[in-house]
């Protein structure tokens, strides 16, 4: 059964202290790996996609990375308007569906 | 550029009243979503198009039925509400290169 776990459910960081999100996954076949934040009380806004393992790609303060069982998304320095939910989703392949994680709840502390 | 717009933005039914949800996309996708989104649970997945006078079933499609008569717009209706349908819904619009863009949502409640 396809699946997406992400760690930890939430986390709180002193601005400037990096750290690092994971969302693990099973699938039959990957099609992508995508990264969204959410505000609260907002849609998902799109960060990245990743297609295959070794991949990265970067964004201001973050950057995610794929391998063949998990992705992560490091924050670097981050500031308090980094704080957010941060959800992971996957995109099996033969499929037209998606599959998402519960999410990162991350809080930033000035 | 709107991307995704949802109306309205919140709801409040009483058992057993209907209702639609209007998705509308000027990006000229052809998937297009409809999700919940619960606490601890997750964005699940209604019912999915993916073109012009297609549905299809996702996840949690019991109580939801789905419209695609025109590309940028896709309709969810409540037939018959529920309690447990108390959620935020989430529609999307998925590019050529997969990723999906999400409207502002639609907050429900259902008495």
């Amino acid at each position: 059964e396809d699946q997406v776990t992400q760690s930890p459910e939430a986390l709180r960081l002193q601005e400037g202290e990096s750290s690092s999100l994971n969302c693990s996954y099973t699938v039959s076949g990957l099609r992508g790996l995508f990264w969204y934040r959410q505000d609260p009380g907002k849609g998902p806004e799109f960060l990245f996609t990743l297609y295959s393992a070794g991949e990265e790609k970067e964004k201001e303060r973050l950057k995610a990375t794929l391998t063949k069982k998990e992705s992560f998304l490091h924050i670097t320095a981050p500031k308090p308007e980094d704080s957010a939910t941060y959800l992971c989703a996957v995109h099996p392949q033969r499929t037209y569906k998606y599959i998402f994680g519960t999410g990162t709840r991350l809080k930033v502390l000035a | 550029n709107a991307g995704v717009t949802q109306t309205p933005k919140f709801r409040v039914l009483k058992t057993g009243q209907s209702m639609t949800l209007l998705c509308a996309q000027d990006m000229n996708h052809e998937y297009m979503y409809w999700y919940r989104q619960d606490p601890g649970m997750g964005l699940r997945l209604i019912h999915y198009s993916v073109g012009e006078g297609t549905t299809a079933k996702g996840e949690v499609p019991d109580g939801y039925n789905v419209s695609r008569l025109k590309k940028q717009n896709f309709l969810l209706g409540l037939e018959s509400a529920a309690p447990s349908q108390t959620s935020v819904y989430f529609c999307a619009s998925r590019s050529g290169t997969r990723e999906q863009f999400f409207g502002p949502g639609t907050r429900l409640t259902v008495l």
